[in-house]
């Protein structure tokens, strides 16, 4: 079974500085998709990014980027230029083909000014 | 609407009561997935519906909990007898083609 493992509960950055949560999975199969869900206060959970497991290139958007490191199965989110609205918890999620979303426990992100 | 509706918001009931939780998902998606976060935990999957093929229904905890999806829209959820470890965010979410999953605001269940 697949699993999906963030190991920092808790993060903090300061506003306009550089984040990095991490990820890793276990899985035994080949094609996937990894996602970074973003729940603010108000529960609603919000796709921050995608990445398939079939790309090479690592997934950007805007100022979050991952490094997605196939081989040793990590998908670390960076945050660049931190922004007070970004503070929320973080969840790490894992998808073989158009199935159930796996998540992890989630990173709890603050963000001081 | 343009998003995924839940409802209600919040329900709190008795512990022995049934309740009934609904989820809209957005027109035309095909594929619907409820999922329940327990108080400062990660997202559980309950079960997770797809056009006209039997329901995936592996993440249910008990058989006190069922779910339907009626006309490949509305979907409730039903959770009878309820118990206090029931208390938890149930969210449902909805998608195209399993790629960007959009989520409701979920409801909040209480059970005293």
């Amino acid at each position: 079974a697949q699993t999906v493992t963030q190991s920092q509960p808790e993060m903090s950055v300061q506003e306009a500085e550089t984040v990095t949560l991490s990820c890793t999975y276990d899985t035994s199969e080949s094609d996937y998709y990894l996602f970074w869900y973003k729940q603010p206060p108000s529960r609603q959970m919000i796709l921050v990014i995608r990445q398939e497991a079939y790309k090479q290139q690592n997934a950007t958007e805007n100022r979050f980027s991952v490094n997605f490191q196939k081989a040793a199965k990590s998908f670390s989110l960076k945050i660049s230029d931190s922004q007070l609205g970004d503070a929320a918890m973080y969840f790490c999620a894992y998808r073989s083909q158009f199935r159930k979303l796996i998540f992890g426990t989630g990173t709890r992100l603050q963000v001081f000014p | 609407g343009a998003g995924v509706s839940q409802s209600p918001s919040n329900k709190v009931t008795e512990k022995g009561k049934d309740v009934e939780l609904r989820c809209d998902p957005i027109s035309g998606h095909t594929a619907l997935y409820w999922y329940r976060q327990s108080l400062g935990q990660g997202l559980e999957f309950l079960i997770y519906f797809q056009g006209n093929s039997a329901p995936d229904k592996s993440g249910l905890p008990s058989d006190r909990f069922s779910a339907e999806r009626t006309g490949g829209s509305v979907s409730t959820l039903t959770i009878q007898r309820t118990q206090q470890e029931d208390s938890a965010v149930y969210l449902c979410a909805s998608s195209l083609a399993g790629l960007q999953d959009v989520f409701g605001p979920g409801t909040r269940l209480t059970v005293l």
